[in-house]
């Protein structure tokens, strides 16, 4: 079954704790993207990559990095969370190809900073 | 001025009943077009996704990008209450994987 995995689903943290959230995909995707959802604000991407060692940054990039270490993988590391950081996250996972494209999304991952 | 531009809704209709969902962009080097849909506390899933101008049809739901008013559109024929959710435009240039969304649009479809 293809799928995007996140974890941890819920996070409550306190400001300065650096953190993790996990994203793997089992689908071998060269794509992967990070997004944050906030109320009124729709979808902003952070980062994404577009293979192994290649990453770049989204619209919001401020506050996180990326790495892609292995195709399967894309975590999403916060240095020093900050409350402007309490946010839904999704990862999300692509194939591009011919003007085409296929997407699956993760269940998303409720951040609080404290 | 944001790059995108979705009118946030509500929108309410009768079941049946034809959906029009829009957005507005600037950046005129936008190639790529993407509707989302999003289910409350549900992640987005990709809808539909097209490159350049013109439409694009997949059952009840069409696709439009008119480039020259830089404006997209998504029509919903039919609508049923199971299309009760929000609707997000996205758009990229052709050269990159950056993706700008909209603010999405709430859909809510009356049975």
């Amino acid at each position: 079954e293809a799928q995007v995995t996140q974890n941890p689903r819920y996070l409550i943290t306190v400001t300065g704790k650096k953190l993790t959230v996990t994203c793997s995909q089992n689908m071998n995707h060269e794509y992967m993207s990070w997004y944050r959802q906030d109320p009124g604000l729709g979808l902003r991407q952070i980062y994404y990559s577009m293979n192994v060692e290649v990453t770049d940054k989204g619209d919001v990039p401020e506050g996180y990095k990326v790495s892609r270490k292995e195709k399967r993988n894309f975590p999403l590391i916060l240095e020093s969370p900050s409350p402007n950081q309490t946010s839904l996250y999704f990862c999300a996972s692509s194939l591009v190809y011919s003007h085409q494209e296929t997407q699956y999304f993760g269940p998303g991952t409720r951040l609080l900073v404290l | 001025q944001k790059e995108v531009e979705q009118d946030p809704g509500p929108l309410s209709v009768p079941e049946g009943a034809i959906v029009s969902l829009n957005c507005t962009y600037s950046n005129s080097a936008f190639q790529y077009f993407m509707w989302y849909r999003q289910y409350s506390r549900k992640g987005p899933e990709l809808l539909m996704y097209t490159y350049s101008s013109g439409n694009k049809e997949d059952g009840r739901f069409t696709a439009q990008v008119d480039k020259s008013s830089k404006y997209i559109s998504l029509f919903i024929r039919d609508s049923q209450p199971s299309d009760s959710a929000t609707y997000l435009c996205a758009m990229r240039v052709d050269s990159s994987y950056k993706l700008i969304f909209g603010s999405g649009t709430r859909l809510l479809v009356r049975p």
